[in-house]
């Protein structure tokens, strides 16, 4: 079974700098999704990032980029020039896929608590 | 386009009493989803459909039960309420199994509490 591990259970970062989550994760499968999801104190679940295991090149989304080692099962996120609308959870995902009708459901790892602070 | 809604936001049920968790999307995704999250915790997967007229079960079936008459609806029944469900409920949709369309939209909870 697959398992998605986060080893920082809180963070915090002066506004304007850089921070960088951990996330590691453990499957047998070769081809597989996974994503970075913020949860602010509004609860709503917002997807800020993914990648396809085939990919080689790292993802990036504006501030937000991520450092993704195949051979170590790693997939850290990086923001940039933090603001103070990045205080959220962080959820760190990974998903099997989806053939033959599995279900590529989501694996979720317990979040890490950002803090921007001013 | 609304998205991915879900009916209550909140809700404080007794121990032994039921009630169904409303969950619709209208983005024609064939594919949603229930996930639980319990405090400190990442969500875990509850039930999902493929598309009307089958569901499965996720990690964490018990005590729960679904059904998809149509691709916009997937409520989720709780029956005789306890303690341990006490939590926040996700639904999420999904186009599919298609290459790039396997995102999942999540709706905004339900956070319920169960006394």
């Amino acid at each position: 079974a697959q398992t998605v591990t986060q080893s920082q259970p809180e963070m915090s970062v002066q506004e304007a700098e850089t921070v960088t989550l951990s996330c590691t994760y453990d499957t047998s499968e070769s081809n597989y999704y996974l994503f970075w999801y913020k949860q602010p104190p509004s609860r709503q679940m917002i997807l800020v990032i993914r990648q396809e295991a085939y990919k080689q090149q790292n993802a990036t989304e504006n501030r937000f980029s991520v450092n993704f080692q195949k051979a170590a099962k790693s997939f850290s996120l990086k923001i940039s020039d933090s603001q103070l609308g990045d205080t959220a959870m962080y959820f760190c995902a990974f998903m099997k896929p989806n053939y033959g009708g599995s279900q590529g459901n989501l694996i979720f790892g317990k979040g890490t608590k950002l803090s921007v602070k001013p | 386009n609304a998205g991915v809604t879900q009916t209550p936001k909140f809700r404080i049920l007794k121990i032994g009493q039921s009630m169904t968790l409303q969950c619709a999307q209208d983005m024609n995704h064939n594919y949603m989803y229930w996930y639980r999250q319990d405090p400190g915790m990442g969500l875990k997967l509850i039930y999902y459909s493929v598309g009307a007229g089958i569901t499965d079960k996720g990690e964490v079936p018990n005590g729960y039960n679904v059904s998809r008459s149509t691709t916009e609806d997937f409520p989720l029944r709780l029956e005789l309420a306890a303690p341990s469900q006490t939590s926040v409920y996700f639904c999420a949709s999904s186009y599919g199994r298609l290459a790039g369309a396997y995102e999942q939209y999540f709706g905004p909870g339900t956070r319920l509490t169960v006394t």
